[in-house]
């Protein structure tokens, strides 16, 4: 099995731009859709990206989702922070024998 | 509106079993792969079991193959998830899932379980 690695933790002001890493351990990163759900405390986790880099519908242009090959990683951009983005953010992916993976989870934090 | 509700949580001790349920309704619950997926207090997301629409294909995560089972009665529109053998790491809120592939696209609220002696 594969794992998927992200950062403990991010912090940025209101406003500006944050980008949260997402690291698959073996595998090519590029076969397997990744996703992003974003979780608020309390409450149970809603996809902000699917299939790598698609936003599922309502959700705003200020989220994005990339590859990169070379890293085999995915990341999570979001623009134009608001406080209302704060929360844990997870990526997600899965393999050849239909097993799925979440990554550990981010903490974002909007100071 | 697609609404998925579990139930069945609650405390037990280790080694019992549990059979958590989740009602769907909403959508024709017959066309989409369910899964369950948990989270232990303060931690991260864990997928534990996936059923396909016509129970076809079904596939667990290691850390509950052999003592998890997922099924699903279509005409029932639910999914359950009999758990055996329970042990003090399976502590988590488990959450009832649909998929249209390959986003999870909406979860239940969750029901607790907690294995403690």
């Amino acid at each position: 099995n594969f794992m998927l690695t992200q950062p403990h933790s991010v912090s940025e002001s209101p406003g500006k731009t944050v980008t949260i890493s997402c690291t698959r351990s073996s595998g090519p990163i590029l076969s397997y859709y990744v996703q992003w759900y974003q979780q608020r405390p309390g409450s149970a986790p809603t996809s902000v990206i699917y299939a790598d880099n698609r936003r599922p519908s309502g959700v705003p242009d200020r989220f994005s989702g990339s590859i990169d090959s070379p890293s085999n990683s995915a990341s999570l951009t979001i623009s134009g922070l608001k406080t209302e983005d704060e929360a844990d953010y997870y990526c997600q992916s899965y393999d050849s024998n239909n097993h799925w993976v979440f990554g550990g989870g981010t903490k974002l934090t909007v100071l | 509106e697609v609404q998925l509700v579990e139930s069945g949580g609650g405390l037990v001790k280790p080694g019992a079993s549990l059979r958590l349920s989740c009602a769907a309704s909403g959508f024709p619950f017959s066309s989409y792969t369910m899964k369950w997926v948990r989270q232990a207090p303060g931690k991260g997301l864990e997928w534990v079991a996936s059923i396909e629409s016509s129970s076809t294909y079904i596939f667990y995560a290691d850390s509950v193959k052999g003592r998890f089972t997922i099924s699903r009665d279509n005409a029932k529109n639910s999914v359950y998830l009999q758990m055996n053998s329970l042990r003090a790491e399976d502590t988590a809120v488990y959450y009832c899932v649909r998929v249209d592939n390959p986003i999870f696209d909406h979860w239940g609220q969750g029901t607790l379980v907690t294995v403690s002696s």
